[in-house]
């Protein structure tokens, strides 16, 4: 089983330049989300998703982009890359009924802003 | 707003001895559910255990089991005969029972990491 696939693993970008982290689940979870993952700050939302073309902001949104138009791709966009976003991304999924039920997260994505 | 703490940033533990990792939080809520996830080297967030709050008895999975105290919002992880394949981060974390808008999400402490001493 696949489960969670993020896309890329590491990656290294300048100042100001875009790029999109790519989050694909097998599971027809309709909960995804986008956390980031900083030192001494532990896992922090950025958006998240309930479904199919309905998403909504988390903890730390800004300078985030998302988008759902599929039940399985939840994709997040950088739409001008500042060095505060340097951190490990991971993309969640899960089930919305059924609390007990564990989000299921991807490998994570280290991004590195020059 | 929920809020969980993990007081200990770091721990550290004889092999084949008990470590006991501290984990409060702050709900107005009734129910919910609560998590431990270890993030090793490779980064992946596993899950440990997790508990209802509807449930008096404490969760206990092989070598791991909780101290669940609703009333003083307490959710402490207890890892008997550590090994060292124990090492890793560990996060607390919280999921409100309410279904909603944005309540799937968890809120996660701020990690503990767990050293195994040879």
């Amino acid at each position: 089983n696949a489960g969670v696939t993020q896309t890329p693993k590491f990656q290294v970008l300048k100042t100001g330049q875009s790029m999109t982290l790519q989050c694909a689940q097998d599971m027809n979870h309709e909960y995804m989300s986008w956390y980031r993952q900083d030192p001494g700050m532990g896992l922090r939302l950025i958006h998240y998703s309930v479904g199919a073309g309905i998403t909504d902001q988390g903890e730390v949104p800004n300078g985030y982009n998302v988008s759902r138009s599929t039940t399985e791709d939840f994709p997040l966009r950088l739409l001008s890359a500042a060095p505060s976003q340097t951190s490990v991304y991971f993309c969640a999924s899960s089930w919305r009924q059924g609390g007990n039920q564990p989000q299921h997260f991807g490998d994570g994505t280290r991004l590195s802003i020059l | 707003a929920q809020t969980v703490t993990q007081s200990q940033p770091e721990m550290s533990v004889q092999e084949a001895e008990t470590v006991t990792l501290s984990c409060t939080y702050d709900t107005s809520e009734s129910d919910y559910y609560l998590f431990w996830y270890k993030q090793p080297p490779s980064r992946q967030m596993i899950l440990v255990i997790r508990q209802e709050a509807y449930k008096q008895q404490n969760a206990t999975e092989n070598r791991f089991s909780v101290n669940f105290q609703k009333a003083a919002k307490s959710f402490s992880l207890k890892i008997s005969d550590s090994q060292l394949g124990d090492a890793a981060m560990y996060f607390c974390a919280y999921r409100s029972e309410v279904l909603g808008f944005g309540n799937e999400k968890l809120t996660f402490g701020t990690g503990t990491r767990l050293t195994i001493i040879p």
